[in-house]
């Protein structure tokens, strides 16, 4: 199974700030990789797919890069709706697994 | 559109059961497997597996031979069975829609919470 570490666990931010969260692979994955924003008690939504392709309706402060092995997702301004939970997922090959999140919590 | 639906509570060693009924779109398409995942009580995100709408299917083997996901086109919806579930099985399930070319999973349904208890 491909591995994915995402860095940090949980971090402080304020609106306005500039984040960046890191998810590194056990192996290759090529560019299959996706992101996904859960709130509390919601369900998990897609943000950006294939590294750096924006989710139709994805607010255009969220994007992607990456490739091989280190993708990040960046918010160019933490607005207040982004304080959530991020998960990266590679797609690369089955078993389809899932980083362990990113908690953003408002500083 | 995807809605989970199934008993809240199931007895250790049971078997587990939902339907996910798809709304909005033919869930014959050649294009997308759908998918279950789950999520354990504030823990991460575990893909359970999929099935094709031919019936074909794929599983995460860390779950060996407990699953059996089916599919009914007729129906429009998708079942997850699994099988001699312990308290490890409690979780909020999820049904979902993967895309055959980009892996992605979209959309999900809101989440079918089970607990695993006597």
């Amino acid at each position: 199974d491909i591995q994915l570490t995402q860095s940090p666990s949980s971090l402080s931010a304020s609106v306005g700030d500039r984040v960046t969260i890191t998810c590194r692979a056990s192996q290759t994955v090529s560019t299959y990789l996706n992101w996904y924003q859960q709130k509390p008690g919601e369900a998990p939504e897609l943000l950006i797919h294939e590294t750096s392709k924006l989710q139709s309706g994805g607010p255009s402060r969220f994007s992607g890069s990456g490739s091989g092995a280190d993708f990040t997702l960046t918010i160019s301004s933490l607005q207040p709706e982004d304080f959530a939970t991020y998960y990266c997922q590679q797609s690369y090959s089955s078993p389809y697994t899932f980083g362990q999140g990113t908690r953003v919590e408002v500083k | 559109q995807l809605q989970e639906s199934g008993p809240g509570l199931v007895k250790p060693s049971e078997t587990l059961s939902l339907t996910c009924i798809v709304s909005g779109g033919s869930i014959s398409g050649h294009s997308y497997h759908w998918s279950w995942i789950r999520q354990p009580p504030g823990k991460g995100l575990e893909w359970i597996g999929g099935v094709f709408h031919t019936g074909n299917t794929e599983s995460n083997p860390s779950l060996g031979s407990r699953v059996t996901i089916s599919v009914d086109s007729s129906k429009s919806h998708f079942s997850l069975d699994l099988r001699s579930v312990t308290v490890a099985d409690t979780a909020v399930y999820y049904c979902t829609r993967r895309g055959i070319l980009t892996g992605r999973f979209d959309p999900w349904g809101q989440g079918s919470l089970v607990i695993v208890s006597s």
